[in-house]
């Protein structure tokens, strides 16, 4: 069974600071791996979608790596702003599997 | 349309009473999803519909659940017999899969459900 941890569940840091975020999965057979937001009260808006055979997808200051040998992808945020003060959950799919699995989150808080 | 529509995006109802929650995905997408978030716990997947085949139900939780999706589109959640365990974060999704790949999931915004 396939489980997705993310790592720290909780995050707090001045505005203009680069930070990291870690998500871990414990089957690598992935086909593929989600970043999401959720503002709260809200729904998931999609960040990055990376593929098994990518090990890296960049938008705007977000870049998500993949290392599907060590069960590992981050989310890297540069020059953090307070709008981007939300929760971040990363998903992966199975091969097989059609639904994703859900880490259970990550949520940023963003000082100005 | 542009995005993934639910409605409502509140429904408060009184325990025992059964209720309807609709999503409208992408046009084109050919597959769609719902999941359930419930406070403080993760993303459960409730249903999976792709194209004509037969839905994946494995993830709904007891029988008073179920789900239809009327011409490849539109899809209703029924809760029948809500009880307070019900209430969450109704989520619909859709996705291009079966179109040659898997990709990505689009969300809707959600319907929160409160069983009183």
């Amino acid at each position: 069974k396939q489980e997705v941890t993310q790592i720290p569940a909780a995050l707090s840091v001045p505005e203009g600071e680069n930070l990291v975020l870690n998500c871990s999965f414990t089957d690598s057979a992935i086909y593929n791996l989600q970043w999401f937001r959720q503002d709260p009260g809200k729904g998931l808006t999609s960040l990055l979608l990376i593929q098994s055979s990518q090990r890296e997808q960049t938008s705007g200051r977000l870049n998500a790596s993949l290392d599907k040998s060590s069960g590992r992808s981050t989310l890297y945020i540069a020059a953090s702003q307070p709008g981007d003060s939300a929760t971040y959950l990363c998903a992966v799919r199975r091969g097989s599997a059609r639904q994703l699995t859900f880490g259970s989150g990550t949520q940023l808080t963003v000082l100005p | 349309g542009a995005g993934v529509s639910q409605s409502p995006s509140n429904k408060v109802t009184e325990k025992g009473k059964d209720v309807e929650l609709r999503c409208d995905p992408i046009s084109g997408h050919t597959a769609l999803y719902w999941y359930r978030q419930s406070l403080g716990q993760g993303l459960e997947f409730l249903i999976y519909f792709q194209g004509n085949s037969a839905p994946d139900k494995s993830g709904l939780p007891s029988d008073r659940f179920s789900a239809e999706r009327t011409g490849g589109s539109v899809s209703t959640l029924t809760i029948q017999r809500t009880q307070q365990e019900d209430s969450a974060v109704y989520l619909c999704a859709s996705s291009l899969d079966g179109a040659g790949g898997f990709y990505g999931y689009t969300f809707g915004s959600g319907t929160r459900l409160t069983v009183v």
